[in-house]
Parts: structure tokens; sequence; C-alpha cells
């Protein structure tokens, strides 16, 4: 099985820099995924992470220990537009996607 | 590249109905397609796993029978709600992978409203 755990909410003040966490367990790893997901839309692809260490993608940045089992996700210079949920899921052997209830980021002006 | 489309992007229907879903991969041939429901401030939950050519993988509590899916070919799944209910009205997201690469292509979703 998978477990999958992130904080429910979290605030932060445009411009700023905010990590979202994700700690999960799985029966094989396969990476993890990081998406967002706007109300009311689908998720969009925001990276993916195989080894250990960070990855970064512009503004967004993606970190994994394999071994602990743990991902942060890291958004720096935030804008309105980022105010979203976040969405940290290992993928199964089957490749289907188990999803968390994710992190609610809201930026504030 | 990499675009999943959805058809219909909402519906209304009155119970008792059917209701088809289409699931497409505009430029890339999708072996695997899930499909996933999601319902308002609620997660996404996958209700199943689709591979061209055979039968799809339904997870524990997903009717089979209320909810047919079809991968008839690389580039397209549908998923087809029998005699839908009030409880039905949902979000539903279908999303793509080809080969054996784990990354997903989500579609933009169907949103059903079952009156």
């Amino acid at each position: 099985g998978q477990n999958i755990d992130q904080p429910t909410e979290m605030t932060a003040t445009e411009g700023a820099i905010v990590q979202i966490n994700c700690t999960y367990q799985t029966s094989g790893f396969n990476g993890l995924f990081w998406y967002q997901q706007h109300a009311g839309e689908a998720p969009t692809f925001l990276s993916y992470n195989v080894l250990d260490g960070l990855e970064e993608k512009g503004r967004f940045s993606s970190f994994l220990s394999r071994s602990k089992g743990y991902s942060y996700l890291l958004l720096k210079e935030l804008q309105m537009k980022d105010s979203a949920s976040y969405l940290c899921a290992p993928p199964r052997s089957q490749g289907n996607l188990i999803f968390g209830k994710g992190t609610k980021l809201s930026v504030k002006p | 590249g990499a675009v999943v489309s959805q058809h219909p992007s909402w519906v209304i229907c009155k119970s008792g109905t059917s209701v088809k879903i289409e699931c497409r991969s505009l430029d890339f041939q999708a072996t695997t397609m899930f499909w996933y429901r999601q319902f308002p401030k609620q997660s996404l939950m996958l209700m199943a796993t689709s591979n061209e050519g055979s039968k799809a993988t339904y997870e524990q509590g997903v009717e089979k029978d209320k909810f047919l899916i079809n991968h008839a070919s690389l580039t397209l799944s549908t998923l087809t709600v029998t005699s839908a209910h009030p409880e039905d009205s949902s979000f539903y997201i279908c999303s793509a992978r080809t080969g054996e690469a784990y990354e997903q292509y989500f579609g933009p979703g169907t949103r059903l409203t079952v009156t």
C-alpha cells in the first residue's frame, strides 16, 4: 500500500519562498511526482524525481530522499497565480498514481 | 507535445441515463490510460487503469458494471457512466502515459451533473 502525508494548508506572501513537504511510504519505489492543481481544473505536471537530490526547474524545485521517504517542493518568488493545491504522488508499480489530499497553498499580497 | 483532451468538458444528464466521456491522446500513443474522479474539496481518486486492447483494472469499490471503460485504440479511451444517479455527479479526469515512462499527462476533465 501507499501512505502520503502532506500539510493540509499553507499560506505565504507574494514574492516569498515556500517549501511543501511530503513523506510517503510505498511498496517499491518508482519515483515521485509533484502536480499542481488549480481549483476546478485538472492537475498539471511539475516534476518527477527518481534520484536523490534537488532538481531545479525555474521557480520550482523538487527534492527527494529515497532513504527517508521524503520529498519537498520549493516555490520561489511566489506569485498570486501559484495559489493552488500541490499534490505529491509516488506511482505504483502498475504506473498508476495514488494521490493524497494535497497541500492547498494560498498566496497573499 | 503530450496533450490529452477530453470530451465533453461538461455534461448534464437526467437520472437513469448513460453518459459517455472520451479521452484522447492527441500527439502520442497512450499504452495506458487512467480514469480518476474528484468530488468537491476531495482528493483525486483513481477509478481504473486501462491498457489498450485489454480489460480495465478497477480499483476496489468501483463498480465495473456501472463505469464501463473501453480502450480500443492507442489514442482513445472512453468511460461510460451507466444509469447515472445524482451521487455520480463529479469531476472525471483521465490521464495517459506512453510506454514504460511513469509520467502521466492529464486531460482537462469532464464535469458531470446528474439531475
